[in-house]
């Protein structure tokens, strides 16, 4: 089945590491997009991306950066981890070329920082 | 931007009962409503959507209803099962767009045998 593919799905680093999340699909979809949900705060637009050649910034965007590799992979980093980054992370993706907003998630990254 | 609220942040109900859950929107542009659901665990999955040219909308047991005057939205569930068990998540489209979705902070429902 056509899927949206996260890893790694667990990571514990340091405070000062770098730190990379990807995301792969073979779902076909043009659009994707990086979530971070906290407990009690839903989830938070980090980053999306339409295109290859196209990223813009969500509501918290601040201390993360993106790259669009490919129609298919889009990977989310964070370039000096601070413990309040400590999230689960999800990857999502969308069709522009149906009538629906539907959002299809990965099964998620945790990730701690220490 | 849009600014969602959710109510209630926890729902506990016995099965067979039903449970509301209620939503509501800042920006009155927005015209797409979807309901996501996360078992625990999981990652959440789209369950009921609802655009603002109707009023209702049902899928089985599920049903949401939208009030763009007053600018809520609410998910009903009839029946509650155990497998109902998860947080719930309502979201509007920012601007009218369909890819921008602001997310309200999840209900967890809980459904006791």
């Amino acid at each position: 089945d056509a899927d949206v593919t996260q890893t790694p799905r667990n990571r514990i680093t340091k405070t000062g590491k770098r730190i990379m999340l990807e995301c792969s699909q073979t779902k076909g979809h043009d659009r994707m997009y990086w979530y971070r949900q906290d407990p009690g705060l839903g989830l938070q637009l980090i980053y999306y991306s339409f295109d290859v050649k196209d990223i813009n910034k969500g509501e918290i965007s601040d201390g993360y950066s993106v790259s669009r590799q490919a129609q298919a992979k889009f990977s989310l980093s964070l370039e000096s981890a601070i413990p309040n980054q400590t999230a689960l992370y999800f990857c999502a993706t969308s069709d522009s070329g149906v009538n629906t907003g539907e959002l299809f998630f990965g099964e998620g990254s945790r990730l701690t920082v220490l | 931007g849009e600014n969602v609220e959710q109510h209630p942040s926890t729902l506990s109900v016995q099965e067979g009962d039903s449970a509301v859950i209620k939503c509501t929107y800042s920006d009155s542009a927005s015209n797409y409503f979807p309901w996501y659901k996360q078992e625990l665990g999981k990652r959440p999955q789209l369950i009921i959507d609802i655009r603002s040219n109707v009023g209702e909308k049902k899928d089985q047991r599920i049903a949401v209803t939208l009030n763009k005057t007053a600018k809520h939205f609410s998910l009903h569930i009839t029946e509650t099962q155990p497998e109902d068990s998860a947080v719930y998540f309502c979201a509007g489209n920012s601007g009218g767009s369909n890819y921008k979705l602001t997310f309200g902070k999840g209900t967890l429902l809980t459904v006791n045998p």
